[in-house]
């Protein structure tokens, strides 16, 4: 079935450290790729998306491009902020998916910015 | 816009106990479904609903029922909590445009549930 696979945690960071949270994905068909934020005692927020192979979603500083080749859709950003230590979920939907609208998601990884 | 709301955002129960989470979302959302997050293993489908008056199983859906008597609201009923049910459940709406595309799911704080 269809799986999404990320980078364990936690991943530690000084402020203005470039940021990378790999993030892998198996599936039939051609689904779309997410990035979800949870910040501390909150719910998921919607960070980022690509609908299509070589789309690039892009929010807040964050990007992510749809490989369709090596099945990836790695989160970066040039310069993270301690207002950006937060769990990422990468997850995947087939948008065509009958009723489910099901998210796959993978495990979260945490990350952690010191001033 | 209130976006979705849940209630209540933490609970403790006693095994064999009963209770029922609430979700509510006013952007007029067809798709509805429940998650509970546990650690090490992201997210997972309870139930869902595509509309009023129809749900359907997810992933874990036993132990749980649901209902959907209106557009705006999508409660989750634990009929005899048992401590595997301690999780963080997340309730999530969606639209469905005219193609049949779903959109990006919006979700509510949580509800951070306990049970002894």
């Amino acid at each position: 079935g269809d799986s999404v696979t990320q980078m364990e945690g936690p991943v530690t960071l000084s402020e203005e450290a470039f940021l990378t949270i790999n993030c892998t994905y198996t599936a039939t068909g051609y689904p779309s790729l997410f990035w979800y934020v949870q910040y501390p005692g909150e719910g998921l927020q919607l960070l980022l998306k690509a609908t299509k192979a070589d789309d690039k979603g892009s929010n807040k500083g964050f990007e992510a491009t749809y490989r369709k080749e090596t099945t990836s859709f790695h989160l970066e950003k040039g310069s993270v902020q301690v207002s950006d230590s937060a769990v990422y979920f990468c997850a995947l939907s087939d948008p065509f998916g009958g009723a489910t609208n099901k998210l796959i998601f993978g495990t979260g990884t945490l990350l952690a910015v010191q001033p | 816009n209130a976006g979705v709301t849940q209630t209540p955002k933490f609970q403790v129960l006693k095994t064999g106990q009963s209770m029922t989470l609430q979700c509510a979302q006013d952007m007029n959302h067809e798709y509805m479904s429940w998650y509970r997050q546990d650690p090490g293993m992201g997210l997972r489908l309870i139930h869902y609903s595509v509309g009023a008056g129809i749900t359907d199983q997810g992933e874990v859906p036993n132990g749980y029922n649901v209902s959907r008597s209106t557009t705006e609201d999508f409660p989750l009923r634990l009929l005899s909590a048992a401590p595997s049910q301690t999780s963080v459940y997340f309730c999530a709406s969606s639209y469905v445009n005219s193609g049949g595309l779903r959109n990006e799911q919006f979700f509510g704080p949580g509800t951070r549930l306990t049970v002894l």
